[in-house]
């Protein structure tokens, strides 16, 4: 079946510009999360969705970032005047819940000039 | 807090030969441990998890691990490695409590697997 698809695959854009970057996860997962990949890191936690309300957002690293998941499916992370630090493989998983393990779409890699 | 120590960056080893990959963690409460395979410009594949039960946990692609109270650890196996094993591993950890979902990865280490 399909698996997690986020887009785009690779996103260019300058300082101070504002990105969306989309997740579809799997079709029935009521569980969603975003993670950030820098380079040479392991995925670090953003925010976590249970069906269409946040449940957890401490891993923000501020007021730029922003995550919505309007129908409990689809869900769209938003940058506002990203900075060159915001630059990172954007990471979205999904899944059903409880301790089931959580599957990773390919990513988007987001590069700021 | 929670957390994850990967020790090693890299891990070599001949094809043929059995490998481990090291995970050490810390939760508060029990933890759900889980590892991931993540290989070049593609995303993180999960591979197997300890969730409760046996100690000795198998998953896919004949990787195994083994969960050690004691020692908080969680190391990965495998009896004979093969070169198309060689990728990026990464260890996680979630506190089994309530309210708490979100995965802690460790730093990751490449495994490189030689013919």
């Amino acid at each position: 079946g399909a698996g997690v698809s986020q887009t785009p695959s690779n996103k260019v854009t300058e300082k101070g510009k504002y990105v969306e970057l989309r997740c579809d996860p799997i079709s029935g997962h009521t569980a969603l999360y975003w993670y950030r990949q820098s380079l040479g890191q392991g995925p670090e936690f953003l925010i976590y969705f249970q069906g269409t309300g946040a449940a957890d957002d401490s891993g923000l690293p501020n007021d730029r970032f922003f995550a919505v998941r309007p129908e409990g499916s689809v869900s769209t992370l938003k940058i506002q005047r990203t900075e060159r630090g915001d630059s990172a493989v954007y990471l979205c998983a999904s899944s059903s819940g409880g301790p089931d393990e959580q599957f990773f779409g390919p990513g988007t890699r987001l590069t700021v000039l | 807090a929670q957390s994850v120590a990967q020790p090693e960056d890299q891990v070599n080893v001949a094809e043929g030969n059995p490998l481990t990959v090291k995970c050490t963690y810390s939760v508060s409460g029990n933890p759900y441990l889980f590892w991931y395979v993540q290989y070049p410009n593609r995303g993180l594949q999960f591979l197997l998890k300890y969730i409760t039960g046996d100690n000795l946990v198998k998953g896919s692609y004949g990787f195994e691990a083994e969960f050690n109270k004691s020692q908080t650890s969680f190391h990965l196996k495998k009896p004979s490695a093969l070169v198309s094993d060689s990728a990026l591993y990464f260890c996680a950890v979630r506190d089994m409590r309530a309210g708490f979902q979100k995965l802690v990865f460790g730093t990751g280490t490449r495994l490189l697997v030689s013919p």
